[in-house]
């Protein structure tokens, strides 16, 4: 069982929806949580940052922490095509990322 | 800025070739890592330096991979000889002090016939 699991999709939704993308993991020792988004033949960027349990919001995007049930999620309101690209999930001991686990990552396609 | 630089960012060589990839950090940044990446899967560290010494190599396979970060600066991971199954992307990404997040470089795509 790999510690960290994602659905690997695809997850394709009208344009204006309300996307839920999660992560569950094993290892209760993870305490930071970040969510990257990765555009075809790109590396992965950052988008959301968190640390132990609760939310945090930037824009249209909300992450959720629960590490009481070991699931994290990532929603974006009113999708736009532009958010058609790979979300991964990532976590770590420690703030400074020194090592990082990755999901597998869910493809996500937002048509008009 | 600029930001974490790569090449090639593509390379087809044939099975048991050398292959070499270069990675330039975002200046300022002291710890570099090289991941990889294989089709529809997350990322997988192989290496991590802070500055120029190797802090965990131990995911890298070190009979065929071999990396160096002379200088503190610039890497260069290397495969020797490359097998079929070493067909991935292999990504660099650069942290600077006191902040969690990892920026990534497009990666070097290598496909091995």
């Amino acid at each position: 069982q790999k510690e960290v699991e994602q659905d690997p999709g695809p997850l394709s939704v009208p344009e204006g929806a309300i996307v839920s993308l999660n992560c569950t993991y094993s290892n209760s020792a993870f305490q930071y949580f970040m969510w990257y988004r990765q555009y075809s033949r790109k590396g992965p960027e950052l988008l959301m940052y968190t640390y132990s349990s609760g939310n945090k919001e930037d824009g249209r995007f909300t992450a959720q922490v629960d590490k009481s049930s070991k699931y994290i999620s990532l929603f974006i309101r009113d999708s736009q095509p532009s958010d058609s690209a790979t979300y991964l999930c990532a976590m770590t001991y420690t703030g400074t990322a020194s090592k990082l686990t990755f999901g597998t990552g869910t493809r996500l396609q937002v048509t008009l | 800025e600029a930001g974490v630089v790569q090449s090639p960012r593509y390379k087809i060589i044939e099975k048991k070739q050398p292959v070499a990839f270069w990675c330039n950090p975002i200046s300022g940044h002291n710890t570099l890592y090289w991941y990889l990446q294989n089709l529809g899967q997350g990322p997988e560290l192989l290496i991590r330096y802070e500055n120029e010494e190797a802090v965990d190599d131990s995911q890298l396979p070190k009979d065929r991979f071999s990396a160096e970060r002379l200088k503190g600066v610039d890497s260069t991971l290397k495969i020797q000889p490359a097998e079929l199954g070493d067909s991935a992307v292999y990504l660099c990404a650069s942290r600077g002090p006191n902040t969690g997040e990892l920026f990534f470089g497009e990666g070097s795509r290598l496909t091995v016939l």
